[in-house]
């Protein structure tokens, strides 16, 4: 079965620290891959995609993530973290071609230290 | 812009009570998904409807039932609820133009609280 795992479902940064959210995938095909945000009491946001082509995916809040086939990762990072970073982050994959259901993660909740 | 509208946004039942909880997709959208997510959870798929008909079925229990109306609009239609229903209910939504690599939408969510 197609799965997603985020390693640590909390993560602590200090305001202006990098940001480093890790996510693995088990997937037989290649996968198209996201990151969506959740801000407490709100809807999912999604961040970045990445379908095909290049694997260095540039998303909104200044996000980032690379896909990385050798290691099956979709790590999401940020150069700097700000205090509105603190939220849920979920990974979902879309596991195959002949379909569109999102498979999420358990999530990662991230808390953003002043 | 217009964004996945879903209604109501809170909704307390009694075990063994009905509930429908509605989705307006984003205008011109055509696809709409359906997906619950547990206490401390992850969202789970429910179900899709493109163009009105289902397109997948997840982990839905026979107790739910779906549709998607001429207008797009879906509702999901829970009966004999459990405990274990409580949970917060996202719908999606999306324009089916290049395949599933079209963006899901999401709503704010219903949060259904069974009693």
């Amino acid at each position: 079965a197609q799965s997603v795992t985020q390693l640590g479902s909390h993560v602590s940064v200090s305001e202006g620290a990098l940001v480093l959210l890790r996510c693995n995938y088990s997937s037989s095909v290649p996968p198209y891959l996201f990151w969506y945000v959740q801000y407490p009491n709100q809807g999912l946001q999604l961040l970045l995609k990445y379908t095909t082509g290049a694997t260095l995916v540039k998303g909104i809040n200044g996000f980032e993530a690379e896909f990385k086939k050798s290691e099956t990762s979709f790590h999401l990072t940020k150069p700097s973290a700000h205090m509105s970073d603190a939220a849920e982050y979920f990974c979902a994959v879309i596991p195959s071609y002949n379909t569109d259901k999102l498979i999420f993660g358990t999530g990662t909740r991230l808390q953003v230290f002043p | 812009a217009a964004g996945v509208i879903q209604s109501p946004r809170h909704l307390i039942k009694e075990k063994r009570e009905t509930a429908t909880l509605k989705c307006y997709p984003i205008p011109r959208h055509d696809t709409v998904y359906w997906y619950q997510q547990g206490p401390g959870q992850d969202p789970q798929f429910l179900i899709s409807f493109y163009e009105k008909m289902q397109s997948d079925k997840g982990s839905i229990p026979d107790r739910f039932s779906a549709q998607q109306f001429s207008d797009y609009h879906s509702e999901l239609n829970m009966s004999s609820l459990e405990l274990g229903d409580s949970a917060l209910y996202f719908c999606a939504s999306s324009l089916k133009a290049g395949g599933p690599t079209d963006t899901q939408y999401f709503g704010p969510g219903t949060r259904l609280t069974v009693l």
